[in-house]
């Protein structure tokens, strides 16, 4: 299993970002996939999460309403695109594998990509 | 009150053993809840380590060594990670996760210090 996101950089408050990742080594159509974030030196925070089929998702009341998070099976492909950025987002943000069914947590996950908000 | 507490730090002697702490928040019964364990090192992600409902119903991570196992403590209303033999690797951040309200929950963490 493999997990690489991409997309992270320094972004204005205000701004918008579009994350991925790239998963290789699994069915990847069949999987939950997620979204968990890090701020410098502090602990992690779970913000979004997506059903294989992309018929379920949820969100973080941390980003209800300024992201939305999607993906292209076909592209092994998960997205994470953010709107109306703030200081306070500036973190590290992973994709993780979650189960074939729901509720199931998060057993593989990738590096990382470090999106920084400030003017 | 946050739905999930740990300990800010551990410390504990090379060969020795720990007990992390994860206390569910009053009002909510742990023995309902499957709680998540997960290892983090100094610039890494996260690595899974094991999950924990019942004795019934656990899993160990691919590659976990055994000295890790988790439990619960209903009177505490808590999951526990208990490692043994600890070793110099062992030293790092620990999480705690579990579902609830529509959103996965992680635990502040604890830092353990092998000294």
């Amino acid at each position: 299993v493999q997990l690489v996101e991409s997309g992270g950089g320094l972004v204005k408050p205000g701004g918008s970002l579009r994350l991925s990742c790239v998963a290789s080594g699994f069915a990847f159509r069949d999987y939950y996939m997620t979204w968990v974030r890090q701020a410098p030196g502090k602990g992690l925070e779970w913000i979004s999460l997506i059903s294989a089929n992309s018929g379920y998702t949820e969100f973080a009341d941390s980003l209800k309403g300024r992201g939305t998070v999607s993906r292209d099976n076909p592209k092994n492909s998960l997205f994470l695109h953010m709107d109306n950025l703030r200081v306070e987002d500036t973190a590290i943000y992973y994709c993780a594998r979650g189960g074939r069914s729901f509720l199931e947590g998060f057993d593989s996950w990738g590096q990382g990509t470090l999106v920084t908000v400030s003017s | 009150q946050a739905v999930l507490t740990q300990p800010s730090s551990l410390s504990a002697s090379p060969g020795a053993s720990a007990s992390l702490t994860c206390t569910l928040r009053s009002g909510i019964n742990i023995a309902t809840y499957r709680i998540y364990w997960y290892q983090q090192k100094p610039g890494s992600p996260p690595q899974y380590l094991l999950k924990y409902q019942s004795d019934s119903d656990n899993h160990q991570g691919s590659g976990v060594p055994s000295r890790f196992s988790g439990s619960k403590d209903a009177s505490a209303n808590a999951g526990i990670l208990f490692i043994s033999g600890l070793q110099s690797e062992d030293e790092a951040d620990y999480y705690c996760m579990t579902w609830h309200g529509s959103a996965w929950v992680f635990g502040g963490g604890t830092k353990l210090t092998v000294l």
